[in-house]
């Protein structure tokens, strides 16, 4: 079984402050995603990295996939209410399967 | 009009009965997925379906079934349902895409209390 682990689990900040997430692994995905969850409906996709050290930006969203595509991370510069959510991360194998994490649920403060 | 739907939305049940949650999906995709998830917790997948004639078990698949009615339908039954079977319950799909990405894209889930 290939675990990935996501932290913090809970994170509650203010408005304008920076973050970080985390999701990490000691097996190699071909792929990772990660998606966003608000209260009441289903993940969404935001983003899928592919290549070791690939760097993808979202606005104020910033993703990172570890040289050796065994850890991802997610940066958000200056936070919103709207950012408030459970953010997953999921890996994807050669075998074409998807592995999510639990998950860290944000919370941003006005 | 939503690619993945699910029905019903909203469910309660008593212990003991038989209840099926169903997918309805029109992205042409071939790949089906169910998944429940539990308060302040990820994902974890209980079936999944890679076409038509293809069911495999999650890491949590006692307790359920499914059934692959069509490639664009796949539901999920209960048989004998529990209260600890109390979660929210989502239905994915996916269509491999080049170089492994698998994009899984969710409906919106149906909420399911057993008493």
């Amino acid at each position: 079984t290939q675990l990935l682990e996501q932290s913090p689990q809970f994170l509650s900040i203010q408005e304008g402050e920076n973050l970080t997430v985390y999701c990490n692994s000691s097996s190699v995905f071909s792929s990772l995603q990660w998606y966003r969850q608000e209260p009441g409906e289903g993940p969404v996709l935001l983003v899928t990295v592919v290549t070791g050290g690939e760097v993808k930006k979202l606005k104020r969203l910033t993703f990172q996939f570890g040289d050796a595509r065994k850890d991802s991370s997610l940066h958000i510069t200056a936070a919103q209410t709207g950012d408030t959510g459970l953010y997953l991360c999921a890996g994807a194998t050669q075998a074409g399967k998807s592995t999510f994490g639990d998950g860290t649920t944000l919370t941003v403060k006005p | 009009d939503a690619d993945v739907t699910q029905t019903p939305r909203n469910r309660i049940t008593k212990t003991g009965k038989r209840i099926m949650l169903e997918c309805s999906q029109t992205k042409g995709h071939d790949r089906m997925y169910w998944y429940r998830q539990d308060p302040g917790l990820g994902l974890r997948l209980i079936y999944y379906s890679f076409d038509v004639k293809d069911i495999n078990k999650g890491e949590i698949s006692d307790g359920y079934s499914v059934s692959r009615q069509a490639q664009a339908k796949f539901s999920l039954s209960l048989e004998s349902a529990i209260p600890n079977q109390t979660a929210l319950y989502f239905c994915a799909t996916s269509d491999l895409g080049t170089g492994f990405q698998e994009t899984q894209y969710f409906g919106p889930g149906t909420r399911l209390l057993v008493l």
